[in-house]
């Protein structure tokens, strides 16, 4: 069984610049949910995709879109980096969606914005 | 705003000691509870999902009890290990997709 796999694992990025992080879910899960965990503070629900469809947005501002591919795998793209958005990026998958599966986490991927 | 808190913020126990932790949810339009044990430099597992007033689950030396009513729930772990060492997070959903985690418990076990 192949688990929560996220790339790349460290970024540094200016700015204003554009990212895009990557996440391929565990093997038979159609749901993948992103977080970010900012110093000091539990992950903070982003958006949960389900079968290809967005099914849940937390309090982010637009720049932060996703996309779910027919093999379930995701990204996660943020426009115009601010500063705040230097964090932990975890991403999830389950087997379901809804509050009853367990998360499968990834590693998260650091993100470091200058 | 949905409001996860989890006490104490962090714990240095000895090998062979017992501990509890605290994680307070509403205590309204509750549907799960989940918890997580973080360990560093690798990704959060999950322990235990719990749906039920009254629920108490066990894996291992690692159990949790769950109170919807008052809005908490304990995680007890017997007799502390130092691989035991950990951030312990839980994380209140109310039925729709997202999961409101608290700040988390920082275990320390020393041998």
């Amino acid at each position: 069984e192949t688990g929560v796999t996220q790339s790349p694992t460290h970024l540094i990025k200016t700015r204003g610049q554009q990212v895009t992080l990557r996440c391929s879910s565990q093997s038979g899960h159609n749901t993948v949910s992103w977080y970010q965990q900012a110093l000091g503070q539990g992950p903070q629900f982003i958006f949960q995709y389900y079968r290809e469809e967005e099914n849940g947005r937390g309090n982010f501002p637009p720049r932060f879109s996703g996309l779910q591919f027919p093999n379930y795998s995701s990204e996660l793209n943020v426009n115009a980096l601010e500063l705040d958005d230097s964090a932990l990026y975890l991403c999830a998958s389950s087997l379901a969606a809804g509050g009853v599966s367990p998360l499968h986490f990834g590693n998260g991927t650091r993100l470091t914005v200058t | 705003i949905l409001n996860v808190e989890q006490s104490p913020q962090s714990l240095h126990v000895q090998e062979g000691d017992s501990t509890n932790f605290t994680c307070s949810f509403p205590s309204s339009n509750f549907y799960a509870l989940h918890w997580y044990r973080w360990e560093t430099a690798k990704s959060p597992e999950a322990l235990f999902v719990m749906t039920l007033n009254g629920d108490e689950k066990k894996k291992g030396r690692i159990s949790a009890t769950l109170n919807t009513k008052e809005g908490y729930s304990y995680l007890y772990i017997k007799g502390s290990q130092p691989e035991d060492s950990a951030t312990y997070l839980c994380a209140f959903n109310s039925g729709y997709s997202t999961l409101t985690f608290g700040k988390g418990t920082m275990l320390l076990v020393s041998p």
